[in-house]
């Protein structure tokens, strides 16, 4: 049962550098999110995906780029990455029914730019 | 806009006390769904409870319980006999009913140390 798996669960990249987070999901979710948890703060919404090819925009968008090419990836992409957005980063998914469910939350993945 | 304070930064108790988290919340949606997230030292978010807006009964859990007031839009979570396992950041969430999937809105945590 893997779940929601997030890589790398480190990572340490100088200002300007850019990368990309992944996160896959095997549960056949259709909806995904990826969240930032600064120091000492609850967690923001910056990107969801209801499914394949269709994303939006939440609370922190600016300095990110998403894409859903399939129902299991939702990669988070930083193209220039600035020490504000040193945070740790979730990436969750929940399926699609009549009723909402509880998301699933990787394990996170901690980000330090500098 | 939808708004969860939760105005406990940090609590200490001993362990086998009672603690009390409070969350108060603010939506302009007439349905909705409130989560309770628990986040251990090791830092990976568990999940606790989920209560739609159309249900006020309160609910219990082994030692945990919830109690909502939509009339005061609060949904406080108390650990009855806390233990030390229970040293945690706390969470609490909102979501909007429809077509939203889990797009939560956290506040931003009570830190909860039991001690022996």
């Amino acid at each position: 049962n893997a779940g929601v798996t997030q890589t790398p669960k480190f990572r340490i990249l100088k200002i300007g550098q850019s990368m990309t987070l992944q996160c896959a999901q095997d549960m056949n979710h259709n909806y995904m999110y990826w969240y930032r948890q600064d120091p000492g703060m609850g967690l923001k919404l910056i990107y969801y995906s209801v499914g394949a090819g269709i994303t939006d925009k939440g609370e922190v968008p600016n300095g990110y780029n998403v894409s859903r090419s399939t129902t299991e990836d939702f990669p988070l992409r930083l193209e220039l990455a600035a020490p504000s957005q040193t945070s740790v980063y979730f990436c969750a998914s929940s399926p699609r029914s009549p009723v909402n469910t509880e998301a699933f939350f990787g394990q996170g993945t901690r980000l330090t730019v500098v | 806009a939808q708004k969860v304070t939760q105005a406990q930064t940090e609590i200490s108790v001993v362990e086998k006390e009672d603690v009390t988290l409070d969350c108060v919340y603010e939506t302009r949606d007439t349905t909705y769904y409130l989560f309770w997230y628990k986040q251990p030292p090791s830092g990976e978010l568990v999940f606790l409870i989920r209560r739609n807006s159309f249900d006020e009964q309160n609910e219990i859990s082994g030692r945990y319980s919830w109690n909502f007031q939509k009339s005061t839009s609060s949904f406080n979570f108390t650990i009855t006999a806390s233990q030390v396992v229970d040293s945690a950041v706390y969470f609490c969430a909102l979501s909007p009913f429809r077509g939203g999937g889990n797009k939560l809105t956290f506040g931003t945590g009570t830190q909860l140390k039991v001690e022996l």
